[in-house]
C-alpha cells in the first residue's frame, strides 16, 4: 500500500523560480525522507526530517513537516535545469520496519 | 568512492528465460534491498536481506528469488520472466539504525526488457 502521495504529479517552472512539492502520508512516522530520481537512474537521498522536527534546511532545499496534518513539503529555491528530476517522499511503515514506502512522485521540469 | 553498483545496466531477455541481476556494494552495509519500479510509478519493495536473513514482501511473486552470498553482493533471480516483469530494478543498501530511520543508498538500476 502507498504511504505517501505527492502533489502536483508534474510541475514545470522557469530556471531561477522556486519549486514546491507536497506529500501526504497515512500512518504515523518516525521520519520522512525525500529522494530525487533523474530520468532512468537510481534514487538519491536528499534530506530526512524527523517526526519531532518542523523544518529542516539543506542548501537550496527546505523541508517542512506537519504531523498533525500528516503532510510534508519540499521547497527548492532558485531552481536550476539540473534540478529536473522526479522527487519522491518516503517513510517507513512503522517503528523497526524495513519497508520504505514511496509516494507516486512529482516530476519537476526546470526550463532554462 | 563507496557506492552501490548494479550490473548489467540494461538486460534484455526472452519471455520465460531465466535472468539474474546483480548488485554489489562497497559501503559495508548490513541491509540490502531489491525494488521494482515500473514506468512513471514509485519503487516497490520486493524483498530485503538483514545480514543473511531474507525477508520477502507478502505480495512479491514466487517468480522472484534472491541470493546474498556475502555482505557485498546480492542477486535477483527472475525464474520465468513475463511481459509484466519489464521494469527498472533497483538495489539499495542501508546501515540499520534503530527505529526505522535508515537512509537508503541506491544503485543506478537495471532496466529489464522482456521480449
Amino acid at each position: 500500500s502507498q504511504q505517501g502521495e505527492e502533489d502536483p504529479q508534474a510541475l514545470s517552472i522557469q530556471e531561477g523560480e522556486n519549486a514546491t512539492m507536497n506529500c501526504s502520508y497515512k500512518t504515523s512516522i518516525n521520519n520522512l525522507q525525500w529522494y530525487r530520481q533523474n530520468s532512468g537512474r537510481g534514487l538519491v537521498h536528499l534530506i530526512l526530517i524527523r517526526s519531532n522536527e518542523r523544518e529542516k534546511h539543506s542548501g537550496r532545499l527546505r523541508v517542512t513537516l506537519d504531523t498533525s496534518k500528516k503532510s510534508s513539503s519540499l521547497l527548492i529555491t532558485a531552481s536550476r535545469a539540473a534540478d529536473t528530476a522526479s522527487y519522491f517522499c518516503a517513510s517507513y511503515s512503522g517503528a523497526g520496519s524495513y519497508q520504505l514506502t514511496f509516494g507516486k512522485g512529482t516530476k519537476l521540469s526546470v526550463i532554462p | 568512492d563507496a557506492m552501490v553498483i548494479q550490473n548489467p545496466r540494461y538486460q534484455v531477455t526472452q519471455f520465460g528465460k531465466p535472468v539474474t541481476l546483480s548488485c554489489s556494494q562497497t559501503l559495508n552495509h548490513n541491509v540490502m534491498y531489491w525494488y521494482q519500479q515500473k514506468s512513471s510509478q514509485a519503487p516497490k519493495l520486493l524483498f530485503h536481506y538483514y545480514d543473511k536473513d531474507f525477508n520477502n514482501e507478502a505480495d512479491t511473486p514466487d517468480n522472484f528469488q534472491s541470493r546474498r552470498p556475502n555482505t557485498s553482493f546480492c542477486f535477483l533471480d527472475i525464474r520465468s520472466p513475463g511481459l509484466g516483469d519489464a521494469a527498472m530494478y533497483l538495489c539499495a543498501t542501508s546501515s540499520r539504525l534503530a527505529g526505522g530511520t535508515d537512509t537508503q543508498y541506491f544503485g543506478p538500476g537495471t532496466r529489464l526488457t522482456v521480449l
